[in-house]
């Protein structure tokens, strides 16, 4: 039962363009979402969260939107670079789920050069 | 400091047999938690322990099973091994709450089940 759900399993942008990355879910007791980044042979690495309370949260080129009533995040990379070519997966945690994140099954970005 | 440190990077297995694999967390972090990934799937959660004591499950079989030593390493065993566990197996520690702070990955153990 995939409660967090990337359904665009792959995007390409030219480099200087803006990535869109969208993530739903299902559990409306979610209240804590987070977005990893994973280059091949590494772990994937924290890049953003964002808390129920709040609809965005920005870090540096990466944003994060959060929409609770259509139950939808997205991150934004403005601008993309080569370098952020790799899989991006988005996860999610409840406080009535202790310390379980469900996460979605990975959007992989190319950047073009 | 060191990161997360993860053993074997690779191995293969046949149906049947048995695999331990090992987790030394970042030192200082007393939560570790597994995870497996398979194509398509992302990361499915497999457990998660703290102090030595296994505070959530994921919905796996009962072939899988963990523990976390008093120095905070963790190893997870998987018995009876089937063709459907060939996966990469991450490990991540946290100094506290997985689901709200940050989770630090290893590299992994690729597992191939012939």
């Amino acid at each position: 039962d995939q409660q967090v759900k990337q359904n665009s399993p792959s995007l390409s942008v030219q480099e200087g363009r803006i990535s869109i990355l969208n993530c739903d879910y299902t559990n409306s007791m979610f209240d804590y979402f987070l977005w990893y980044k994973k280059y091949p042979a590494e772990g994937p690495t924290f890049l953003i969260s964002i808390s129920s309370i709040k609809d965005k949260n920005e870090d540096g080129r990466f944003t994060v939107f959060l929409n609770k009533s259509a139950k939808h995040l997205s991150l934004h990379i403005v601008p993309s670079q080569p370098g952020d070519s790799a899989v991006y997966f988005c996860a999610a945690s409840a406080r009535s789920n202790d310390y379980k994140l469900s996460f979605g099954a990975g959007t992989t970005v190319t950047v073009r050069a | 400091k060191a990161g997360v440190t993860q053993t074997p990077r690779y191995l293969i297995k046949t149906r049947g047999q048995q695999v331990t694999l090992s987790c030394s967390p970042i030192s200082g972090h007393r939560s570790v938690s597994w995870y497996q990934q398979t194509p398509g799937q992302g990361l499915q959660f497999l457990f998660e322990y703290f102090s030595e004591t296994q505070r959530n499950k994921g919905n796996f079989p009962g072939r899988f099973s963990g523990r976390q030593f008093s120095n905070s390493r963790s190893e997870m065993n998987v018995s009876t091994l089937e063709l459907g566990d060939s996966a990469l197996y991450l490990c991540a520690s946290s100094l506290e709450d997985p689901a709200t702070g940050e989770l630090f990955f290893g590299e992994g153990s690729r597992l191939t089940v012939l």
